[in-house]
């Protein structure tokens, strides 16, 4: 079975330049979630969807960071414009959804930004 | 807020050392703790834990949760060097539909030969 899918593995931008990631679920995931794990720290969730809809994302910083899920299926997740601060693995997951709460979530490799 | 505090941060031990590695939560409304192996890039999943006192075991690895104390831990029996990684542990958000997994800063285990 293949994992979820994520790119690019690594991007390098400079401040206030725009980027965006990809990510592709294990088929047939309802659930889809981004996190963003900054060096030293556990991952932090910034948006959560069931199919196309947005079930959470009340820590996603909206000023700067888009994210949709057209289709149920696949994902990304935008920055515009980037700051430093934003240097961070992105990772993207996804889970069954069937039964919230009990719910293993399968992580994709992530996306390593580097803000300049 | 829901809240992860592991401990310690960082263990270093020899192979063939067993560690136990900690988990402390605060939630709202309790269903679930996940442990999670992180050694590059993704996290992967070890184990669920639903249900206090219960053990879950896999090969070398066991957790075991108390929900009356709040805490899980994970243990590690005679370690090897592929036990190096970062540990994990996060339980899911406790409103509503949501359930993206708040987690703790975890563990950076190194196993010296």
């Amino acid at each position: 079975e293949a994992g979820v899918a994520q790119s690019p593995r690594y991007k390098i931008i400079e401040k206030r330049q725009s980027v965006a990631f990809w990510c592709n679920p294990i088929s047939g995931h309802a659930t889809l979630y981004w996190y963003q794990q900054i060096l030293g720290q556990g991952p932090k969730l910034l948006i959560q969807f069931q199919n196309n809809g947005v079930v959470d994302d009340s820590q996603l910083p909206k000023d700067r960071f888009s994210a949709e899920r057209l289709k149920g299926v696949d994902s990304t997740l935008k920055i515009q414009p980037a700051k430093l601060e934003d240097s961070a693995v992105y990772l993207c997951a996804s889970s069954l959804g069937v039964r919230k709460g009990h719910n293993e979530q399968f992580f994709g490799p992530g996306t390593r930004l580097t803000v300049l | 807020e829901d809240k992860v505090v592991q401990s310690p941060l960082s263990l270093v031990v020899h192979e063939g050392d067993t560690v136990t590695l900690n988990c402390s939560y605060e939630v709202t409304n309790f269903r679930s703790l996940l442990w999670y192996k992180q050694e590059k890039k993704a996290p992967t999943f070890l184990f669920m834990l639903t249900s206090s006192g219960i053990e879950k075991k896999s090969g070398r690895l066991s957790s075991i949760l108390d929900k009356k104390e709040l805490f899980s831990i994970l243990n590690i029996t005679a370690t090897q060097t592929g036990d190096s990684a970062v540990y994990l542990c996060a339980v899911p958000y406790s409103g509503g539909g949501a359930d993206g997994l708040t987690f703790g800063k975890g563990t950076h285990l190194i196993i010296q030969p």
